[in-house]
């Protein structure tokens, strides 16, 4: 069975930082897809990134890059130049047949 | 441009009973879920669908049933309902199923407590 693993409960960062954000997974799958959402106060799941396994170059989304180690299971999301709406609790999740599973989150408080 | 729609937003239950959750997406969508994210916890599958007429269990089914007749519609029942339950629900759709990475648009949640 797939899982997600997301180590850090909670984290925070000044404005204008840049954070990183953790997450290791585990299957025995060879294609699969995995993504990053946010999820603001109000609840909704907004789609911040993907990355496809087998492509090698990580994907980039204006601020927010990720490392994607396939060796190692491990897809973290870096955010640079953290502005206050980023504020928010952040879902690592994996994808390979029919749904998504996702991590416990981590929620990400940007002060300035 | 409504996408994935869930009604209601806010609902108090007593303990036993039954009511409805409803969902629809206008994006003639095929695969069609069920979530719910307990406090502090990341999102739960109970029941998703791959098209009208078949839907099967997810993650955490129990104490809950779907119906697909159509494909824009998408309920979720709950039958008894229980202290346990208490959660967010969200329903979500895609064209295909995640093996494509297609995008799942997710509704607004719907925050349900059990009393």
């Amino acid at each position: 069975a797939q899982t997600v693993t997301q180590s850090q409960p909670e984290m925070s960062v000044q404005e204008a930082e840049t954070v990183t954000l953790s997450c290791t997974y585990d299957t025995s799958e060879s294609n699969y897809y995995l993504f990053w959402y946010k999820q603001p106060p109000s609840r909704q799941m907004i789609l911040v990134i993907r990355q496809e396994a087998y492509k090698q170059q990580n994907a980039t989304e204006n601020r927010f890059s990720v490392n994607f180690q396939k060796a190692a299971k491990s897809f973290s999301l870096k955010i640079s130049d953290s502005q206050l709406g980023d504020t928010a609790m952040y879902f690592c999740a994996f994808g390979a047949g029919t749904a998504l599973i996702f991590g416990k989150g981590t929620t990400l408080s940007v002060s300035s | 441009n409504a996408g994935v729609t869930q009604t209601p937003k806010f609902r108090i239950l007593k303990i036993g009973q039954s009511m409805t959750l409803q969902c629809t997406q206008d994006m003639n969508h095929n695969y069609m879920y069920w979530y719910r994210q307990d406090p502090g916890m990341g999102l739960k599958l109970i029941y998703y669908s791959v098209g009208a007429g078949i839907t099967d269990k997810g993650e955490v089914p129990n104490g809950y049933n779907v119906s697909r007749s159509t494909t824009e519609d998408f309920p979720l029942r709950l039958e008894l309902a229980a202290p346990s339950q208490t959660s967010v629900y969200f329903c979500a759709s895609s064209y295909s199923g995640d093996s494509s990475g297609n995008t799942i648009y997710f509704g607004e949640g719907s925050w349900l407590t059990v009393v």
